[in-house]
């Protein structure tokens, strides 16, 4: 399998314009995670998918990100208007979904840079 | 909210000696307890999980033990070598939502 597949790898866009993330999870995976990171913050969990379904957006920051999953292999994240403090590396993962833990996987990132 | 406090934030040992990173979290129903490793630049790989059925795990040079009552979990490593110089996160999940600590960056000194 080729893992969790993301893209752009690299992007930098002028403040104002719109930015869109892609996310193919790895097949068979039916959760699926975006996660910002940053120096200052860390690893942050935007949203999570279950099956498709938005679970838990509480940490996306504000009305401009928004994400969506309109089938089991394709996620975006959409930053409208981005922002300079939205530069960041934006982590895509995804698991298969049990009990006991799910063990995600990563992307390579996507890394983002608003000027 | 849940919450996974990390320390330390930064970690200097000389190589062959062992590493210690500490975590605790807040949620009392979270029961895995994974940890990444981060080179730079790369996505963060898992290296070793635990869950909340067991107390210990260790494969290789690398330990984790887990602490529920005192809501505590910790990565041992032993004989560090160059190559272990990264960021360490420790996480914590008791549904789906995986939360990460802020991260140990840890230095092996020649």
């Amino acid at each position: 399998d080729a893992g969790v597949i993301q893209s752009p790898r690299h992007e930098v866009t002028e403040m104002g314009q719109e930015v869109t993330l892609r996310c193919k999870p790895i097949s068979g995976h039916n959760s699926l995670f975006w996660y910002r990171q940053t120096m200052m913050r860390g690893l942050e969990l935007l949203i999570y998918f279950n099956n498709n379904v938005p679970i838990d957006d509480s940490g996306m920051p504000e009305d401009r990100f928004s994400a969506k999953m309109p089938n089991a292999s394709f996620s975006t994240l959409k930053i409208q208007p981005s922002e300079p403090r939205d530069s960041a590396v934006y982590f895509c993962a995804s698991s298969i979904h049990r009990v006991d833990g799910n063990t995600i996987y990563f992307g390579e990132g996507s890394w983002l840079t608003v000027v | 909210g849940e919450n996974v406090e990390q320390h330390p934030s930064t970690l200097s040992v000389q190589e062959g000696d062992s590493a210690v990173i500490k975590c605790t979290y807040s949620d009392s129903a979270s029961n895995y307890f994974p940890w990444y490793k981060q080179e730079l630049g790369k996505r963060p790989q898992l290296i070793i999980d635990i869950r909340s059925n067991v107390g210990e795990k260790k494969d290789q040079r690398i330990a984790v033990t887990l602490n529920k009552t005192a809501k505590h979990f910790s990565l041992h490593i032993t004989e560090t070598q160059p190559e272990d110089s990264a960021v360490y996160f420790c996480a914590a999940s008791g549904d789906d939502k995986i939360i990460f600590g802020k991260g140990t960056r840890l230095h092996i000194l020649p």
